[in-house]
């Protein structure tokens, strides 16, 4: 079945700098890409969702890209606040009936 | 705003004991999921379905039980509870009738210590 990969499990950046993670995945069938966002002691909301035909989405404060050919998946957050510590978890899957596969998750501590 | 509502927040159970952990979601959605979350793994898929009496395997099934009794409430049941099954465990519901529209509406999970 799918696997997901996401890189690194924790990361540590000051205000103001950019953070950038990373999910692989094996499927090549891979259609829809999710990525979610878990507050401290809180759920999970969706943070963006891409579609194989764009590669480029663009959100308030960050981007995320899929490179195709090398499976890869990426969540740029381009300045990064205090507001953005949470965790962060991609989510994969190839087709409508199929189940969603999520990477291990990031978490992210900003650094005023 | 889709609404999830699991209970209980917090379990503390003994190996070998039974639990049920309950979920119920308000906005009609057809699926729903229950998911366990632990450091380094991320979430994994236990059981899902996609409608009343409908039933589905997920990728970490074993011990688990699940039951679908209406389209609201979702139930999970740990029959016999081991130390491996202490995780935070998150009941989800989506609406999968379209791609443009889909996206995991998640509780606010259920902590469960098994001693």
């Amino acid at each position: 079945g799918e696997q997901v990969e996401q890189r690194p499990p924790h990361l540590s950046v000051r205000e103001g700098d950019s953070a950038v993670i990373t999910c692989t995945y094996t499927d090549p069938n891979s259609y829809y890409f999710f990525w979610y966002k878990q507050e401290p002691g809180a759920s999970l909301q969706l943070l963006m969702k891409v579609f194989s035909s764009t590669e480029i989405n663009e959100g308030q404060g960050f981007t995320v890209l899929l490179n195709k050919k090398d499976k890869r998946l990426s969540l740029n957050l381009t300045a990064a606040h205090p507001g953005d510590s949470a965790a962060y978890f991609c989510a994969v899957r190839y087709n409508a009936g199929a189940k969603l596969t999520f990477g291990g998750g990031t978490r992210l501590t900003v650094r005023p | 705003e889709a609404a999830v509502t699991q209970s209980p927040r917090n379990k503390v159970t003994v190996t070998g004991g039974n639990v049920t952990l309950s979920c119920r979601q308000t906005n009609s959605h057809n699926y729903m999921y229950w998911y366990r979350q632990d450091t380094g793994h991320g979430l994994r898929l236990i059981h899902y379905s996609y409608g009343a009496g409908n039933l589905q395997i997920g990728d970490v099934p074993d011990g688990y039980k699940a039951t679908r009794t209406t389209q609201e409430d979702f139930f999970l049941l740990l029959e016999l509870a081991s130390p491996s099954q202490t995780s935070l465990y998150f009941c989800a519901s989506s609406d999968r009738t379209g791609i443009s529209n889909e996206r995991l509406f998640f509780g606010h999970g259920t902590k469960l210590s098994v001693l």
